[in-house]
């Protein structure tokens, strides 16, 4: 079985912070991990993903993750944050194994950036 | 401009109501998924397809069905909604990996 932990329902940072939005998995395999963003009323957007290679990913928006095979984590991280950050994010993953493609998502932290 | 499409984006019902969500996409992607979202618990995959007339469940099928007869459509079925399945419903399709979303249909059932 395949899970994903958000450990932080809402993260607030003010603008201009770096900010962090933290995500641990867990795989029986090799993971591939993705981000996406949720503005409200729209559906999921993806934002960047770690399939093989160098462990620090940069996405859209400025995003970054980085995969840390010890830890079983893959937090998103922006140098600066901006207002229009504010969104709900959502970390997932899916074992490269599973055939069936099947993604799991973590229970999503909200981005609260304060001008 | 690609993209998925679901109908109707709100939806009120009644218990026992059969009802059909309607989902099409424009990439030519031949993987499929339903996902509801409920708060805190993320997204959570009903069913997915692989292909046409493909056709696998996901965490949480009870419930639901699903077909795919042809590449672009995958509707949702609730052939006797419940109220414990009220919630947000996402469409995607899949190409290397990426889930493109559709825009959601909030369902409510009483």
């Amino acid at each position: 079985a395949q899970s994903v932990a958000q450990p932080e329902d809402q993260v607030n940072v003010a603008e201009g912070n770096p900010l962090t939005v933290k995500c641990t998995y867990s795989v029986s395999g090799n993971p591939y991990l993705f981000w996406y963003v949720q503005y409200p009323n729209r559906g999921l957007q993806f934002l960047l993903k770690y399939i093989t290679g160098d462990n620090l990913v940069k996405g859209s928006y400025g995003f970054e993750a980085e995969f840390n095979k010890s830890q079983t984590s893959f937090h998103l991280k922006k140098p600066s944050a901006l207002v229009s950050d504010s969104a709900l994010y959502f970390c997932a993953v899916r074992d490269r194994n599973n055939a069936g493609n099947m993604l799991t998502f973590g229970g999503g932290t909200r981005l609260m950036v304060k001008p | 401009e690609a993209q998925v499409t679901q109908n109707p984006r709100y939806l009120i019902t009644v218990t026992g109501k059969k009802l059909t969500v309607t989902c099409s996409q424009n990439m030519n992607h031949e993987y499929m998924s339903w996902y509801r979202q409920d708060p805190g618990l993320g997204l959570r995959q009903i069913y997915y397809s692989m292909n046409v007339e493909v056709t696998d469940k996901g965490d949480v099928p009870e419930g639901y069905k699903v077909s795919r007869k042809e590449k672009r459509n995958f509707p949702l079925i609730l052939e006797s909604p419940s109220p414990n399945q009220t919630s947000l419903y996402f469409c995607a399709s899949s190409l290397g990996g990426i889930q493109y979303f559709g825009a959601g249909t909030r369902l409510s059932v009483l």
